[in-house]
């Protein structure tokens, strides 16, 4: 089976460029979830989605990130305009449904963003 | 969230047991725990939970103090691939959808 997808795996842009960062959740994954690792901040949980619809953005650093779902195999993560303090590796996470506090979250292998 | 305390770093020699301490004092009754580890440039992947019991699987086992204030990952035999930072993670049940938080981790380093 696929894992999650993302694309593209690599990306380079100069400040003030948009920037549309993609994910494939597993099939069948009701949850997709994008983060941000960078060295000074580590891992953070930037937006997650249940459904298609945005539950929880509170880590979204600010107005030029925006997330989308619009169906249950993609999304898109977007960064306009890109600044160099947005360079990081985005990941993109499924998992299937449940409240049990156990559900495994799948990630992808992300793309690494360098803004100039 | 309650949070957890676990080492900067950690060496083994290849073959060897390995053992990775998580300190989770103000757990309560409803948290799993929760380990994943990310290896060197790949997204982190799921490797055990539990709740009391401990517990055992193909990648590792999970030994839960009886007070479950701690806990213990444990690699039977560390091999080079197992070089990796390993989170211990605490995770809500029942309170809807739990999500992940990343600390730190424990950076594993592992020599032939």
């Amino acid at each position: 089976d696929a894992g999650v997808i993302q694309s593209p795996r690599h990306e380079v842009t100069e400040m003030g460029q948009e920037v549309t960062l993609r994910c494939k959740p597993i099939s069948g994954h009701d949850y997709l979830f994008w983060y941000r690792q960078t060295m000074m901040r580590g891992l953070e949980l930037l937006i997650y989605f249940n459904n298609n619809v945005p539950i929880d953005d509170s880590g979204m650093p600010e107005d030029r990130f925006s997330a989308k779902m619009p169906n249950a195999s993609f999304s898109t993560l977007k960064i306009q305009p890109s600044e160099p303090r947005d360079s990081a590796v985005y990941f993109c996470a499924s998992s299937p449904p449940g409240s049990r506090g156990w559900e495994t979250q799948y990630f992808g292998p992300g793309t690494r963003l360098l803004v100039l | 969230d309650a949070k957890t305390t676990q080492p900067n770093s950690m060496e083994s020699n290849e073959e060897e047991p390995v053992h990775l301490p998580c300190n989770h004092s103000t757990i309560s009754g409803t948290d799993y725990i929760h380990w994943y580890r990310q290896l060197p440039s790949q997204g982190p992947e799921y490797v055990i939970h539990g709740l009391t019991s401990n517990v055992n699987n193909r990648m590792a086992s999970l030994a839960i103090a009886e007070d479950r204030k701690s806990s213990t990952l444990i690699l039977h035999r560390a091999t080079l691939r197992d070089a990796a930072v390993y989170y211990c993670i605490l995770r809500e049940v029942n309170s809807g959808y739990s999500t992940l938080t990343f600390g730190k981790g424990t950076m594993l380093l592992v020599s032939p």
